[in-house]
């Protein structure tokens, strides 16, 4: 059964600092994974979504890379900023199914 | 502008109330899908249709039906066999060749019990 971790839980970084979410999976088997945001009390907003081929996709100050071989992916945010506190959540997608599993998120805090 | 809408934003259940949530969307998505999000917890699958007038299981539909009359209408329904329905429930919806495509998902409906 396929599970998704995200560590850590919650961070609080300086603005202007790089930062890495990390979120790791249980089977290699994944079509492909999607980063998204979420604010408080909000849905949830598509970041990056990478598929099975790739390595790694970048929008931005995003850069989110896979490795499937070792059932981890890491999203890169560069020269934070306050507006980027929020939840982020990895969410990866097994083959043949329109079934996706998600992470329980990271909360992220910049402090301006 | 194409989106997702969901409503009520705030519902509230009595016991033993079957009550519905509405999911409408105008993005010509062929599959839609319906999350719960408990505090702490990643969003767990309740229902998904891939097109109209079908639809699935996700992994906690006991106490919720729904509804795939029109491609743009996924309603679903928290019924009184729900026991513990008070969550953050979201509706998304993406192209048909979801694998290839992200969700998109609306601002949620969160329902309580009275």
């Amino acid at each position: 059964k396929q599970e998704v971790t995200q560590i850590p839980a919650a961070l609080s970084v300086p603005e202007g600092e790089n930062l890495v979410l990390n979120c790791s999976f249980t089977d290699s088997a994944i079509y492909n994974l999607q980063w998204f945001r979420q604010d408080p009390g909000k849905g949830l907003t598509s970041l990056l979504l990478i598929q099975s081929s790739q390595r790694e996709q970048t929008s931005g100050r995003l850069n989110a890379s896979l490795d499937k071989s070792s059932g981890r992916s890491t999203l890169y945010i560069a020269a934070s900023q306050p507006g980027d506190s929020a939840t982020y959540l990895c969410a990866v997608s097994t083959s043949g199914t329109y079934k996706y599993i998600f992470g329980t998120g990271t909360r992220l805090k910049v402090l301006a | 502008d194409g989106g997702i809408t969901q409503s009520p934003k705030y519902l509230f259940r009595k016991e033993g109330q079957n009550v519905t949530l509405s999911c409408e969307q105008n993005l010509n998505h062929d599959a839609m899908y319906w999350y719960r999000q408990d505090p702490g917890q990643g969003l767990r699958l309740i229902y998904y249709s891939q097109i109209v007038n079908d639809f699935q299981k996700g992994d906690i539909a006991e106490g919720y039906s729904v509804s795939r009359e029109k491609k743009e209408s996924f309603p679903l329904t928290v019924t009184s066999a729900q026991k513990n329905p008070t969550a953050f429930y979201l509706c998304a919806s993406s192209f048909d060749r979801a694998r290839d495509q992200p969700q998109h998902f609306g601002d949620g409906t969160r329902l309580s019990i009275l």
